[in-house]
């Protein structure tokens, strides 16, 4: 079946532009993460839903970063005001119901530029 | 959350098997041990995880230590396409949404 899908793949930006990154998790998968990997780290949490219920925010860098799933499927992580420190891949993971073994599935990721 | 320890790199050559260690010595009882591989330009991929017994699928074999303070992933013949960053990763204990912390994983050379 289809796996986990990111928009866009690249995306350059200016100092100070707002970027909007896009997940489409696999069907049914009521859990999704946004983590953030700068080079040559392992990924970082940033964010949790579970449906439409952003139940963690607890790894998110800063108020100019922001995520949403309004309808419980497609999620977007929003960046205002781009920094150079911004720049890194950001990647989106969902999960199925249940409650183990807490198995996550990841997009390949939205390599992010800051200029 | 309880942390791993594992070796920042490993050389493998192709055709062997590679074993990679993974020390978890304050795993709590309801944590799962979990195994990701990261290729390069893409992310992280499912390996296989384990509680307490030794796991094997398609991809790899999971041997959890008897008091489960440590555990080894063992690919069986090394290919080219296994050179990646390997993350070995508890899940599930004091964590209700499950998020998952990655340390800097263990970078796996093969060699041809």
């Amino acid at each position: 079946g289809a796996g986990v899908s990111q928009s866009p793949r690249y995306k350059v930006a200016k100092r100070g532009q707002d970027v909007a990154l896009r997940c489409d998790p696999i069907s049914g998968h009521v859990s999704l993460f946004w983590y953030q990997q700068a080079l040559g780290q392992g990924p970082e949490f940033l964010t949790y839903f579970q449906n439409e219920a952003q139940l963690d925010k607890s790894g998110l860098p800063s108020d100019r970063f922001f995520a949403e799933r309004p309808e419980g499927s497609v999620s977007t992580l929003k960046i205002q005001r781009t920094q150079q420190e911004d720049s890194a891949v950001y990647l989106c993971a969902s999960r199925p119901p249940g409650s183990r073994p807490m198995t996550q599935y990841f997009g390949p990721g939205t390599r992010l530029l800051v200029l | 959350d309880a942390k791993t320890t594992q070796p920042n790199s490993m050389e493998s050559n192709e055709e062997e098997p590679v074993h990679l260690p993974c020390n978890h010595s304050t795993i709590s009882g309801t944590d799962y041990i979990h195994w990701y591989r990261q290729l390069p330009s893409q992310g992280p991929e499912y390996v296989i995880h384990g509680l307490t017994s030794n796991v094997n699928n398609r991809m790899a074999s999971l041997a959890i230590a008897e008091d489960r303070k440590s555990s080894t992933l063992i690919l069986h013949r090394a290919t080219l396409r296994d050179a990646a960053v390997y993350y070995c990763i508890l899940t599930g204990g004091s964590s209700n949404t499950g998020k998952l912390i990655f340390g800097q994983g263990t970078t796996l050379q093969v060699k041809p």
